[in-house]
């Protein structure tokens, strides 16, 4: 069954520095998606996309952050100079992008990103 | 302003009944959610229900959706082990491009 992937699983970085999240959607999926959860707090929505573009995007999603589908496959979310706050878990997600009825998203298993 | 609210934590014994509630607050949710997450893995969708709807029965699940108090809830008949996870109420709203408004989850335990 296809899923959605992400890399890594855990990511540990030091306070200013850059990251890249990774996704890998499911293929023939047009919308792709980023969330996160804080510890202990609501999966917040980031960001969508959809034709190369940003179609939605949340107030936590500021200049700090960019998301780019660099080739057919990947879906990337950069962090340019991480926050202790960053600290959280960051879920992929994708649909297929039907109309008229509820798209359904299917979600990797995250990354624990860990700002120090 | 959109809110989605569940309590956190659930206990229940083996074969008894689960029922986790989950209020909202915006009147223009589309379609309402639950997800299952077990440890290390995704978000897993179980079921949803759209907003004209005030029931929905998928084999142990129930979904109840009272839209006059905003409220929803999730019912797992027959509780087993393998149900124990984080249970997520979420929403999409009319004009919201599909952007997904989550609870904080609630953690069910289910013990023999």
């Amino acid at each position: 069954e296809p899923e959605v992937t992400q890399t890594p699983s855990h990511q540990v970085t030091q306070m200013g520095q850059e990251v890249i999240l990774r996704c890998v959607p499911i293929s023939n999926h047009l919308y792709f998606y980023w969330y996160r959860q804080i510890l202990g707090q609501k999966v917040e929505f980031l960001v969508s996309f959809y034709n190369n573009e940003i179609s939605e995007k949340s107030e936590i999603f500021d200049d700090q952050f960019s998301v780019e589908r660099p080739d057919g496959s990947n879906f990337t979310l950069k962090i340019r100079s991480t926050k202790l706050e960053d600290s959280a878990m960051y879920f992929c997600a994708s649909s297929e992008g039907e109309t008229g009825d509820r798209d359904e998203q299917f979600f990797g298993p995250g990354t624990r990103l860990t700002v120090l | 302003g959109e809110d989605v609210e569940q309590s956190l934590f659930l206990s229940v014994r083996e074969g008894d009944s689960s029922v986790i509630n989950c209020t909202y607050t915006d009147s223009s949710s589309t379609y309402l959610y639950w997800y299952k997450q077990e440890p290390g893995a995704g978000l897993q969708l179980l079921t949803y229900i759209f907003s004209n709807m005030d029931m929905k029965q998928d084999q142990r699940l129930t979904v109840l959706l009272n839209k006059k108090d905003k409220h929803l809830s999730l019912r797992i008949a027959d509780t087993q082990t393998g149900d124990s996870a984080i249970y997520f109420c979420a929403e999409t709203l009319s004009g919201g491009y599909n952007k997904l408004i989550f609870g904080a989850g609630t953690r069910l335990a289910v013990h023999p």
